[in-house]
Protein backbone atom coordinates (compact mmCIF):
# COMPACT_ATOMS: atom_id res chain seq x y z
CA UNK A 1 0.00 0.00 0.00
CA UNK A 2 0.94 3.54 0.04
CA UNK A 3 3.42 4.54 2.63
CA UNK A 4 5.60 7.80 3.64
CA UNK A 5 9.03 7.58 4.87
CA UNK A 6 10.31 9.96 7.32
CA UNK A 7 14.07 10.51 8.05
CA UNK A 8 15.88 11.14 10.53
CA UNK A 9 13.67 9.80 13.64
CA UNK A 10 15.83 11.94 15.32
CA UNK A 11 17.52 15.34 14.69
CA UNK A 12 19.94 17.33 17.18
CA UNK A 13 20.78 20.68 15.81
CA UNK A 14 22.93 23.61 17.63
CA UNK A 15 20.82 27.09 17.97
CA UNK A 16 21.37 29.29 15.03
CA UNK A 17 22.44 25.83 12.52
CA UNK A 18 20.01 24.99 9.92
CA UNK A 19 17.74 21.40 10.32
CA UNK A 20 16.59 19.74 6.97
CA UNK A 21 14.22 16.35 7.22
CA UNK A 22 13.31 14.42 4.21
CA UNK A 23 10.20 12.33 3.21
CA UNK A 24 9.80 10.08 0.54
CA UNK A 25 6.10 8.60 -0.75
CA UNK A 26 5.07 5.66 -3.05
CA UNK A 27 1.94 7.36 -4.34
CA UNK A 28 2.78 8.91 -7.97
CA UNK A 29 -0.59 9.94 -7.83
CA UNK A 30 0.07 12.06 -4.25
CA UNK A 31 -0.75 15.84 -5.37
CA UNK A 32 -0.90 17.78 -1.69
CA UNK A 33 1.98 17.59 1.11
CA UNK A 34 1.27 19.15 4.32
CA UNK A 35 4.36 19.47 7.43
CA UNK A 36 2.73 19.54 10.70
CA UNK A 37 4.63 20.86 14.05
CA UNK A 38 3.71 18.69 17.35
CA UNK A 39 4.22 20.03 20.75
CA UNK A 40 4.42 17.77 23.86
CA UNK A 41 1.33 17.48 24.85
CA UNK A 42 -0.61 19.24 21.73
CA UNK A 43 -2.32 18.24 18.86
CA UNK A 44 -0.11 18.93 15.60
CA UNK A 45 -0.07 22.13 13.44
CA UNK A 46 0.00 22.60 10.25
CA UNK A 47 3.29 25.05 9.48
CA UNK A 48 3.76 24.67 5.55
CA UNK A 49 2.18 22.61 2.84
CA UNK A 50 3.02 22.39 -1.18
CA UNK A 51 1.31 21.30 -4.09
CA UNK A 52 2.54 19.15 -6.52
CA UNK A 53 2.54 21.99 -9.64
CA UNK A 54 4.95 24.10 -7.25
CA UNK A 55 8.52 23.08 -6.49
CA UNK A 56 9.32 25.26 -3.66
CA UNK A 57 7.43 27.89 -1.38
CA UNK A 58 9.35 29.24 1.65
CA UNK A 59 7.77 31.02 4.49
CA UNK A 60 9.92 33.23 6.76
CA UNK A 61 12.55 30.46 8.29
CA UNK A 62 10.79 27.63 7.00
CA UNK A 63 10.57 26.20 3.38
CA UNK A 64 9.53 23.08 1.63
CA UNK A 65 11.14 21.55 -1.40
CA UNK A 66 9.09 18.88 -3.46
CA UNK A 67 10.93 16.54 -6.08
CA UNK A 68 7.85 14.62 -7.96
CA UNK A 69 10.59 12.42 -10.06
CA UNK A 70 12.23 11.17 -7.36
CA UNK A 71 9.00 11.39 -5.06
CA UNK A 72 10.57 13.57 -2.19
CA UNK A 73 10.38 16.57 -0.19
CA UNK A 74 12.41 18.09 2.30
CA UNK A 75 11.78 20.90 5.08
CA UNK A 76 14.21 22.92 5.64
CA UNK A 77 14.51 25.31 9.25
CA UNK A 78 17.24 28.02 9.35
CA UNK A 79 18.43 29.82 11.86
CA UNK A 80 16.82 27.53 14.30
CA UNK A 81 15.49 28.77 17.84
CA UNK A 82 14.44 26.82 21.01
CA UNK A 83 11.06 27.01 19.95
CA UNK A 84 11.36 25.21 17.24
CA UNK A 85 11.99 22.15 19.10
CA UNK A 86 9.41 19.40 18.28
CA UNK A 87 8.14 16.49 16.57
CA UNK A 88 7.79 17.42 13.15
CA UNK A 89 5.58 14.90 10.68
CA UNK A 90 5.66 14.99 6.99
CA UNK A 91 2.37 13.37 4.87
CA UNK A 92 1.35 12.66 1.51
CA UNK A 93 -2.21 13.28 0.27
CA UNK A 94 -3.40 9.49 -0.82
CA UNK A 95 -3.52 10.10 -4.96
CA UNK A 96 -6.25 12.87 -5.30
CA UNK A 97 -7.96 11.40 -2.37
CA UNK A 98 -8.19 13.23 1.00
CA UNK A 99 -6.79 10.41 3.31
CA UNK A 100 -3.21 11.88 3.89
CA UNK A 101 -0.39 9.35 4.64
CA UNK A 102 1.89 10.54 7.64
CA UNK A 103 5.38 9.74 8.63
CA UNK A 104 6.53 8.59 11.40
CA UNK A 105 7.59 11.95 13.00
CA UNK A 106 11.36 13.50 13.68
CA UNK A 107 12.22 15.01 16.66
CA UNK A 108 14.00 17.96 16.20
CA UNK A 109 15.98 19.09 19.28
CA UNK A 110 17.79 22.61 19.71
CA UNK A 111 20.73 22.80 21.66
CA UNK A 112 21.99 25.69 23.22
CA UNK B 1 -13.10 31.00 19.48
CA UNK B 2 -12.18 27.21 21.23
CA UNK B 3 -11.16 25.71 18.25
CA UNK B 4 -11.67 22.33 18.11
CA UNK B 5 -12.12 20.54 21.51
CA UNK B 6 -12.47 17.07 22.69
CA UNK B 7 -13.98 15.10 25.76
CA UNK B 8 -12.64 13.46 27.83
CA UNK B 9 -8.78 14.08 27.90
CA UNK B 10 -7.93 10.46 29.68
CA UNK B 11 -9.68 7.21 29.95
CA UNK B 12 -9.09 3.87 31.42
CA UNK B 13 -10.95 1.27 30.05
CA UNK B 14 -11.15 -2.72 30.87
CA UNK B 15 -11.47 -4.78 27.85
CA UNK B 16 -14.73 -5.40 26.42
CA UNK B 17 -15.96 -1.84 27.78
CA UNK B 18 -17.55 0.72 25.34
CA UNK B 19 -17.15 4.31 25.23
CA UNK B 20 -17.80 7.32 23.46
CA UNK B 21 -15.07 10.25 22.39
CA UNK B 22 -16.63 13.20 22.11
CA UNK B 23 -14.67 16.47 19.35
CA UNK B 24 -16.58 19.46 18.71
CA UNK B 25 -15.64 22.44 16.21
CA UNK B 26 -16.50 26.19 16.32
CA UNK B 27 -15.10 26.97 13.32
CA UNK B 28 -17.69 26.37 11.00
CA UNK B 29 -15.46 23.51 9.03
CA UNK B 30 -17.66 21.12 6.32
CA UNK B 31 -14.70 18.21 7.20
CA UNK B 32 -14.23 16.22 10.67
CA UNK B 33 -11.26 13.67 10.88
CA UNK B 34 -10.37 10.97 13.56
CA UNK B 35 -7.18 9.89 13.75
CA UNK B 36 -5.10 7.41 16.24
CA UNK B 37 -1.34 8.32 17.30
CA UNK B 38 0.82 5.48 18.33
CA UNK B 39 4.66 5.59 19.63
CA UNK B 40 7.10 5.58 16.58
CA UNK B 41 3.94 5.99 13.86
CA UNK B 42 2.27 8.68 12.51
CA UNK B 43 -1.13 9.76 12.28
CA UNK B 44 -3.17 6.85 11.02
CA UNK B 45 -6.85 8.20 10.08
CA UNK B 46 -9.46 6.15 11.20
CA UNK B 47 -12.74 7.60 10.07
CA UNK B 48 -13.91 10.85 8.30
CA UNK B 49 -17.00 12.96 7.40
CA UNK B 50 -16.71 15.37 4.62
CA UNK B 51 -20.03 16.96 5.77
CA UNK B 52 -22.70 16.94 8.06
CA UNK B 53 -24.56 13.51 7.39
CA UNK B 54 -21.88 11.57 5.66
CA UNK B 55 -18.71 9.37 6.96
CA UNK B 56 -16.36 7.54 4.89
CA UNK B 57 -13.60 4.80 6.36
CA UNK B 58 -10.08 5.92 6.25
CA UNK B 59 -7.14 3.71 7.28
CA UNK B 60 -8.05 1.45 10.29
CA UNK B 61 -11.63 1.56 10.78
CA UNK B 62 -11.98 -1.82 12.29
CA UNK B 63 -13.53 -1.58 15.98
CA UNK B 64 -14.80 1.63 15.67
CA UNK B 65 -18.09 3.55 14.93
CA UNK B 66 -18.67 7.18 14.06
CA UNK B 67 -21.90 9.68 14.14
CA UNK B 68 -21.64 12.70 12.12
CA UNK B 69 -24.19 14.02 14.96
CA UNK B 70 -24.53 17.77 13.43
CA UNK B 71 -21.86 20.56 11.32
CA UNK B 72 -20.22 20.87 14.81
CA UNK B 73 -20.10 17.39 16.33
CA UNK B 74 -18.34 13.95 15.34
CA UNK B 75 -17.90 11.68 17.60
CA UNK B 76 -16.23 7.83 17.77
CA UNK B 77 -17.04 5.07 19.77
CA UNK B 78 -15.60 1.73 21.01
CA UNK B 79 -18.15 -0.65 21.15
CA UNK B 80 -15.95 -3.58 22.69
CA UNK B 81 -12.50 -1.79 23.53
CA UNK B 82 -9.45 -4.09 23.24
CA UNK B 83 -5.66 -3.53 24.35
CA UNK B 84 -5.07 -3.08 20.30
CA UNK B 85 -6.91 0.03 20.59
CA UNK B 86 -4.32 1.91 23.91
CA UNK B 87 -3.21 4.80 21.80
CA UNK B 88 -4.13 8.63 21.71
CA UNK B 89 -7.05 9.80 19.77
CA UNK B 90 -7.03 13.09 17.49
CA UNK B 91 -10.38 14.76 16.19
CA UNK B 92 -9.30 17.36 13.20
CA UNK B 93 -11.25 19.59 11.24
CA UNK B 94 -10.95 21.50 7.95
CA UNK B 95 -12.66 24.05 5.64
CA UNK B 96 -13.03 21.51 3.03
CA UNK B 97 -10.89 18.49 1.67
CA UNK B 98 -7.16 19.68 1.28
CA UNK B 99 -7.04 22.57 3.47
CA UNK B 100 -5.53 23.13 6.60
CA UNK B 101 -6.13 20.71 9.25
CA UNK B 102 -7.10 21.86 13.00
CA UNK B 103 -6.45 19.58 15.74
CA UNK B 104 -7.86 19.07 18.73
CA UNK B 105 -5.65 18.13 22.33
CA UNK B 106 -5.99 14.57 21.91
CA UNK B 107 -7.64 11.93 24.19
CA UNK B 108 -5.53 9.21 25.78
CA UNK B 109 -7.23 6.07 25.96
CA UNK B 110 -5.72 3.04 27.79
CA UNK B 111 -7.33 -0.31 28.04
CA UNK B 112 -6.48 -3.22 30.20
Amino acid sequence: GENVEQHPSTLSVQEGDSAVIKCTYSDSASNYFPWYKQELGKGPQLIIDIRSNVGEKKDQRIAVTLNKTAKHFSLHITETQPEDSAVYFCAASKGSNYQLIWGAGTKLIIKP
Amino acid sequence: NAGVTQTPKFQVLKTGQSMTLQCAQDMNHNSMYWYRQDPGMGLRLIYYSASEGTTDKGEVPNGYNVSRLNKREFSLRLESAAPSQTSVYFCASSADTFSEQYFGPGTRLTVT
